[in-house]
């Protein structure tokens, strides 16, 4: 119930292209989803993130959907860039009434854009 | 730019040998997180502390693993004694958390990358 799943896996776009990358999860508990991305050698970093209240988010050219019926989410690059290739990491935090929270990762996405 | 700082950068030790790794989160965040990143697994949260408090560190193997603060600046996780399966990159993350607030982010530092052999 902890656990978010990302696809694919590993993703291959021509430049200009859009990238799309799926996240799914079961615990209905999670209300922040970050989307994370990391180069190599680097920590992760945050791009965008989104709350269950609302169905999109768009920064630039990453945009959030989410589904909370369905439990899941997805991040759309569009135009995508040789610059964008790295791995994205999407995430749920899930918040208690103690104060506590646990920040959940999917597995990544290995995305690389052929110029 | 404000930064987490981990040290080392990189560590290769024999089995059997402590590690420490070390964190500075940013100054003026009260959270800190250590996560551990495999090809396998991904990223695993490791253990997590509140104003300098541990929170959960349900995700830590405790007869080897310990993790603490001695103050605001500093953030330790210690592995006594180091197997070869503990090899993986250890990241510290920082940020700041009040009350409701759910949208604030986490900034990770660069990592340290461990090699039991």
């Amino acid at each position: 119930q902890q656990q978010v799943k990302q696809s694919p896996q590993s993703l291959i776009v021509q430049k200009g292209g859009i990238s799309i990358i799926n996240c799914a999860y079961e615990n209905t508990a999670f209300d922040y989803f970050p989307w994370y991305q990391q180069f190599p050698g680097k920590g992760p970093a945050l791009l965008i993130a989104i709350r269950p209240d609302v169905s999109e988010k768009k920064e630039g050219r990453f945009t959030i959907s989410f589904n909370k019926s369905a439990k899941q989410f997805s991040l759309h690059i569009m135009d995508s860039q040789p610059g964008d290739s790295a791995t994205y990491f999407c995430a749920a935090n899930l918040f208690t009434q103690g104060g506590s929270e646990k920040l959940v990762f999917g597995k990544g996405t290995k995305l690389t854009v052929n110029p | 730019d404000a930064r987490v700082t981990q040290t080392p950068r990189h560590k290769v030790t024999e089995m059997g040998q402590e590690v420490t790794m070390r964190c500075q989160p940013i100054l003026g965040h009260n959270t800190v997180f250590w996560y551990r990143q495999t090809m396998m697994q991904g990223l695993e949260l490791l253990a997590y502390f509140r104003n300098r408090a541990p929170l959960d560190d349900s995700g830590m193997p405790k007869d080897r693993f310990s993790a603490e603060m001695p103050d605001a600046t500093l953030a330790t996780l210690k592995i006594q004694p180091s197997e070869p399966r503990d090899s993986a990159v250890y990241f510290c993350a920082s940020g700041f958390r009040v009350p409701r607030d759910r949208g604030s982010p986490l900034h990770f530092g660069n990592g340290t990358r461990l090699t039991v052999t």
